[in-house]
């Protein structure tokens, strides 16, 4: 079935510092990709997404390209804040289902 | 707008009662879903609803009752709570038309805890 897979965390960075955080996806046809995020005690919150082969989804720094020949959704930041330390969920919708599968999650711990 | 709204934000039970967690949107959504999530691990879907009087099983639905009356509450039955049960529950919504990739938003999350 459709699934995805998330680098393990946690991943700590210095602030300023390059962030990427891989994720790879098993599905059938080009679902749309997302990046959700989740600050501690919230709820989860869209960060970007896309929604066909080669797009670009964008927000607040953040950067994911679709590319459909390594089947990956890697989540990328130049240059990451304090604030940027969170829990990040890569998704795509089940098939058949209007909902989401949900990776592990990578928690992003940034440091002064 | 408040979005998507989850009460209680925290409970404890014992083994054996029961409990309804419940979920309410004001953004006339048409699709409602309820998602745990444990430590460390991503969300699992619970149940779904793609409309008022529709509901379906998600991946775990075992332990759980959902139904849908109104478009705005999605409340998820607990009958039997066991430690298993222990976990965050999230409530999201979404407005779907055709095709796939629309957002789904989520309430704050309900924290319960079976001893």
């Amino acid at each position: 079935g459709d699934s995805v897979t998330q680098m393990e965390g946690p991943v700590t960075l210095s602030e300023e510092a390059f962030l990427t955080i891989n994720c790879t996806y098993t599905a059938t046809g080009y679902p749309s990709l997302f990046w959700y995020v989740q600050y501690p005690g919230e709820g989860l919150q869209l960060l970007l997404k896309a929604t066909k082969a080669d797009d670009k989804g964008s927000n607040k720094g953040f950067e994911a390209t679709y590319r459909k020949e390594t089947t990956s959704f890697h989540l990328e930041k130049g240059s990451v804040q304090v604030s940027d330390s969170a829990v990040y969920f890569c998704a795509l919708p089940y098939t058949g289902r209007r909902a989401l599968t949900f990776g592990s999650g990578t928690r992003l711990q940034v440091q002064p | 707008n408040a979005g998507v709204t989850q009460t209680p934000k925290f409970r404890i039970l014992k083994i054996g009662q029961s409990m309804t967690l419940q979920c309410t949107q004001d953004m006339n959504h048409n699709y409602m879903y309820w998602y745990r999530q444990d430590p460390g691990m991503g969300l699992k879907l619970i149940y779904y609803s793609v409309g008022a009087g529709i509901t379906d099983k998600g991946e775990v639905p075992n332990g759980y009752n959902v139904s849908r009356s109104t478009t705005e509450d999605f409340p998820l039955r607990l009958e039997l709570a066991a430690p298993s049960q222990t976990s965050v529950y999230f409530c999201a919504s979404s407005y779907h038309t055709s095709g796939s990739g629309n957002e789904q938003f989520f309430g704050p999350g309900t924290r319960l805890t079976v001893l």
